[in-house]
């Protein structure tokens, strides 16, 4: 168990739609990262937040979104919604330290329809 | 771009033998990380080495880091069936906070 906990684990929607994902990093990160995973493209970095602050951007599209909030955790919005869409998005943290170890959540599994 | 290329893409062992990938990358680096990621899981952290380190070990994995060619490599020694994973690297650089993957290498080691 990394401590990083993403929630659903699965999620399954139509093409068009909005979806949230949550991420809770392990107690005392401050870093977040935003990862989506497709068959074709490979682990994409999307975005990273530092203690509610973005710090570094990626491939992240506009459709797509992310903040985190006060208490750490970190939304992933994904708005009009399209097939190619469907990946698997992986959140990490780590500490204050760039380049220290990131530690993965096990990842929801997004499936547009 | 910081990201780091694996190499081969793919590699098929027997249990027991060794196996040995490697990582190319093209700008300057602070650290340079290894990861596994089994099927469909996250990301697993397995070793951080320094630009000031050439070698380090950790249990069956031997890493080493070769920053005059821009070049690091994963040793896994004895490999058993459960090291059947794909392996991915990740250079870090000075204040780019970017931790990026590339396409990894899928190691496959047969019983």
């Amino acid at each position: 168990d990394s401590g990083v906990t993403q929630t659903p684990k699965h999620l399954i929607t139509a093409t068009g739609q909005r979806v949230t994902l949550r991420c809770s990093p392990r107690s005392g990160d401050l870093s977040v990262y935003w990862y989506q995973q497709s068959l074709d493209q490979g682990l994409q970095f999307l975005i990273q937040y530092y203690n509610g602050e973005e710090r570094a951007k990626g491939n992240i599209l506009e459709r797509f979104s992310a903040q985190q909030f006060p208490d750490l955790h970190s939304e992933l919005n994904l708005s009009s919604l399209e097939l190619g869409d469907s990946a698997l998005y992986f959140c990490a943290s780590s500490g204050p330290d760039p380049h220290t170890e990131a530690f993965f959540g096990q990842g929801t599994r997004l499936t547009v329809v | 771009s910081q990201q780091g290329e694996e190499d081969p893409q793919a590699l098929s062992i027997q249990e027991g033998e060794n196996a040995t990938m490697n990582c190319s990358y093209k700008t300057s680096i602070n650290n340079l990380q290894w990861y596994r990621q089994n099927s469909g899981r996250g990301l697993v952290h397995l070793i951080l080495i320094r630009s000031n380190e050439r070698e380090k070990h950790s249990g069956r994995l031997r890493v080493t880091l070769d920053t005059s060619k821009k070049s690091s490599s994963l040793l896994i020694t004895a490999s058993r069936a459960a090291d059947t994973a794909s392996y991915f690297c990740a250079p870090g650089r000075g204040s780019n906070y970017k931790l990026t993957f590339g396409k990894g290498t899928l190691l496959t080691v047969n019983p």
